[in-house]
Parts: C-alpha cells; structure tokens; sequence
C-alpha cells in the first residue's frame, strides 16, 4: 500500500483480556518496528523485525506482549491480560532498510479500562 | 537505557516569529532526526543528519548535528499556524543492531495567528 497501515485505530478493552493489533508495511519494506507512545511522552521501543532474522525484542515491557510477522509482509502485537498502565497509542513503523527515516502508521489507540 | 532531554517542552509564539528546540544525550549517535507528529497521526520525518557538524535546511526548517555527536538542533523560521504540533528529535546509537531510534520527549507548539 501507500503508506504504513494499522488498525484498528482505536481499541477499548477490559482489563484482563487479550488484545490483538495489526500493522501493514509499505511493501517491500524489510524493516518493521513498534514503538509505544503514551500520553504526553516520547515514543518507546517495543519488538524491531528485519527480513528473516531474529526479532529484537529487547523493548518488549513484560511477557505478557508479543509480536510476530510473516516474512516481510503484515505484522501483530498481542497484549496478554491487559493492565490500565498498557493504555497507550502503539505505533508501528516501516523501512526499507535498517537505515533511517521510518514512515510510520497511524497507531492503534489502545484504552483498558 | 538511552536518554534524549529535549527542550522547551513546550512553546506559545506568534504567527511569524523563529522558533528554536533542541536535544541533548549523555552519548554519541550516529543519526539525528527531527519528526513532527500532528494529532492523531503518527510522526512524519522533517529532517535527516548523517555527520556531526552538519547543517540541514528544508524550507523553512533548519537543523545541525552538533559536533560532539551529542546534541542536535531544530529551528523553524517565520512560523505559521500549520507548524503547530508536536517536535520530535530521534537519535540512532553508533553501537545498536538495527536501526532501533531513541526518542526524546516532545515540544509541543503553538502558534498564534
């Protein structure tokens, strides 16, 4: 596509159960990120994927999250048993290479209530 | 981890005036990039730096990547109300495997017409 898709745009949920969000890449992007912005605050690195190598999931903030993506194509982040702290708006970004100047979607606003 | 203190948090100017922000970090990047994010939208690249000292223009848009490698700046001349949003600098780190960027913390910007 055009630019860098993720949906759904805005997520309310209880606390406790799973959430599941979805980011489309510009194609032919390699590199994939996800970035967590909470209110009022910078964005905070979450899972990076690059081609078939291992992800970088140093970001990730606790085992209840996780990502995957299938080859270079749509990725999703599941959040476990969901917390208040995890409402946020989670962004994900895509690149040609494991260079600069990410595009970014225009984030999932997830809200646990 | 990684820390970007950007400053002024936040600004309130007049339609015309110069605008100035900067970041600063405790350690050397090989990469600074400015990004403004509107609401409800994700962050959209400004301005791009490679090599410390370098000077970059876009429009009306200036910014350096100080010589230390520890510092940049963003400067907007003439400012009008379309600028209004909030800035963002990003850094990469010489040492890390791809290309995850570190944030800093924003500065929010208003302009009056």
């Amino acid at each position: 596509g055009a630019g860098v898709s993720q949906s759904p745009s805005n997520k309310v949920t209880e606390k406790g159960k799973d959430v599941e969000l979805r980011c489309d890449p510009i194609s032919g992007h390699t590199a994939l990120y996800w970035y967590r912005q909470r209110l009022g605050q910078g964005l905070e690195f979450l899972i990076y994927f690059q081609g078939n190598s291992a992800p970088d999931k140093s970001g990730l903030p606790s085992d209840r999250f996780s990502a995957e993506r299938t080859g270079e194509s749509v990725s999703t982040l599941t959040i476990q048993r969901t917390q208040q702290e995890d409402s946020a708006v989670y962004l994900c970004a895509s690149s040609p290479w494991t260079g600069d100047g990410y595009t970014f979607g225009s984030g999932t606003r997830l809200t646990v209530v | 981890g990684q820390q970007l203190n950007q400053s002024p948090q936040s600004m309130f100017i007049q339609e015309g005036e110069d605008v100035s922000m900067n970041c600063t970090s405790s350690s050397i990047f090989n990469t600074w990039l400015w990004y403004k994010q509107d609401p409800g939208e994700g962050p959209v690249l400004l301005i791009a730096l490679y090599k410390a000292g370098e000077l970059t223009s876009n429009g009306r848009l200036t910014a350096q990547f100080g010589i230390t490698r520890k510092d940049s700046f963003l400067n907007i001349s003439a400012s009008i109300p379309s600028d209004v949003g909030i800035y963002f600098c990003a850094g990469q780190l010489a040492e890390t495997s791809g290309s995850r960027l570190t944030f800093g913390e924003g500065t929010q910007l208003t302009v009056n017409p």
